[in-house]
């Protein structure tokens, strides 16, 4: 399998808003609502963000928010702050009972 | 508050076995599943399997299938990850994380095993 397509990087100045897209197939993202998102700051473990694709964990800021349409799935960053900046990952389960990650978007705050 | 604890760093040799734990706490039933995932150095997590303590059901993902065995001791709420035949290349930071439904709800703070040939 192969992983979730995600841009390598995005960037954005305080205060913006910047989207990180994540493209699959039908029998992952295409095929279930079990998208999530995950933020990982330098040396630590990752954090969930999202789950089911556009649900947040008690604790998770409302600036963050995320979508799926078709085979892409999309996370929004509203209100940029310099603690945003880090590594975003994307998740989906798949027809096989196994777990798909994207690569990963490093998201730099000018 | 699911919290997961793991084992300390390994450093092993190319052909040798690691072993990584992970303690639980904080489920309100027996019941759970863990997944294990990996992370090499610079890239992103790539997904290894999960165990149920439901059902004992166990899934790997392909290229770890003949490597990778996992465990969970229910009466000390702690999983293993047992993965045979170290190459240079599983270097890398080795996670626990509690599977729910689809997603990592919490993740353990990661286990470092570092491959020399």
């Amino acid at each position: 399998q192969s992983a979730l397509a995600q841009p390598a990087s995005v960037s954005g100045s305080p205060g913006q808003s910047l989207s990180i897209s994540c493209t699959g197939i039908s029998s992952d993202i295409g095929g279930y609502s079990y998208v999530s998102w995950y933020q990982q700051h330098p040396g630590k473990a990752p954090k969930l963000l999202i789950y089911d694709v556009d649900n947040r964990p008690s604790g998770v800021s409302d600036r963050f928010s995320a979508a799926k349409s078709g085979n892409t799935a999309s996370l929004t960053i509203s209100g940029l702050q310099n603690e945003d900046e880090a590594d975003y990952f994307c998740s989906s389960f798949t027809s096989s009972q196994t777990v798909l990650f994207g690569g990963g978007t490093k998201v730099t705050v000018l | 508050q699911v919290h997961l604890v793991q084992s300390g760093a390994e450093v092993k040799r190319a052909g040798a076995s690691v072993r990584v734990s992970c303690k639980a706490s904080g489920f309100s039933s027996g019941n759970y599943v863990i997944a294990w995932v990996r992370q090499a150095p610079g890239q992103g997590p790539a997904w290894m399997g999960w165990i149920s303590t439901y059902t004992g059901k166990r899934n790997f993902a392909p290229q770890f299938q003949d490597r990778v065995s996992l465990t969970i001791d229910s009466s000390t709420a702690t999983s293993y990850m047992d993965l045979r035949s170290l190459r240079y290349d599983d270097t890398a930071v080795y996670y626990c994380a509690s599977l729910l439904e689809g997603w990592l709800e919490s993740w353990g703070q990661g286990t470092l095993v570092t491959v020399f040939s």
